[in-house]
């Protein structure tokens, strides 16, 4: 399975502010994900990233709130803009193995909106 | 779109106990079924999945089982052991979402040493 890694695992934001996320892939990957996990909940699905496409965001997740960018096959980056306190959540990013479809997740990163 | 539900959503046994877990699902076009373990603090981990060809899989203590005609799909555990303590996800999803999964609520999972 693909190695995924995080940056940063953990952030503690001021309300009002953006933050970054990084999502490296050992490995070429068509489908990158991006999830919120809220404490205690399940995985909700922001949006699908594929490489030289806008992103497609689901439901209740919009793109100047989230902008992502994909500019290759083993790399991506989540934003999270304008912060608010509800804002504190997991997120994670994961990508689908082909031609398996199985999915695997990153380790995530812990944000904290004060 | 797909809607998953996830029973029961906490489940406690004993060491050495069965658990099972189950799940159904609403899209009938849904053909894949993955299982995911998730210990506190880490990241989701893929255990185990099916696809709609076949009825059971396993591997080692544990299975899992797909009714398609009743949209249904279970989690077994046999001779559970203390690090199987951990919160574990279902998923549905089909070619047509590029099998993006739609994930139950999941099952908090405690096993008395």
């Amino acid at each position: 399975s693909a190695v995924i890694s995080q940056k940063p695992s953990r952030d503690i934001c001021q309300r009002g502010t953006s933050l970054t996320i990084q999502c490296q892939v050992d490995s070429q990957v068509t489908m990158m994900f991006w999830y919120r996990q809220q404490p205690g909940q399940s995985l909700t699905l922001i949006a699908t990233a594929n490489q030289g496409s806008e992103a497609t965001y689901e439901s209740g997740f919009v793109i100047d709130k989230f902008p992502i960018s994909r500019p290759n096959l083993t790399f991506s980056t989540l934003t999270v803009s304008n912060m608010s306190p509800e804002d504190s959540s997991i997120y994670l990013c994961s990508v689908e193995d082909e031609p398996t479809y199985e999915q695997y997740f990153g380790p995530g990163t812990r944000l904290t909106v004060t | 779109g797909e809607n998953v539900e996830q029973h029961p959503s906490t489940l406690s046994v004993q060491e050495g106990d069965s658990a099972v877990i189950k799940c159904t699902y609403s899209d009938s076009a849904s053909n894949y079924f993955p299982w995911y373990k998730q210990e506190l603090g880490k990241r989701p981990q893929l255990i185990i999945d099916i696809r709609s060809n076949v009825g059971e899989k396993k591997d080692q203590r544990i299975a899992v089982t797909l009714n398609k005609t009743a949209k249904h799909f279970s989690l077994h555990i046999t001779e559970t052991q203390p690090e199987d303590s951990a919160v574990y996800f279902c998923a549905a999803s089909s070619a047509g979402g590029s099998y993006i999964p739609t994930f139950g609520r999941g099952t908090s999972l405690i096993v008395h040493p």
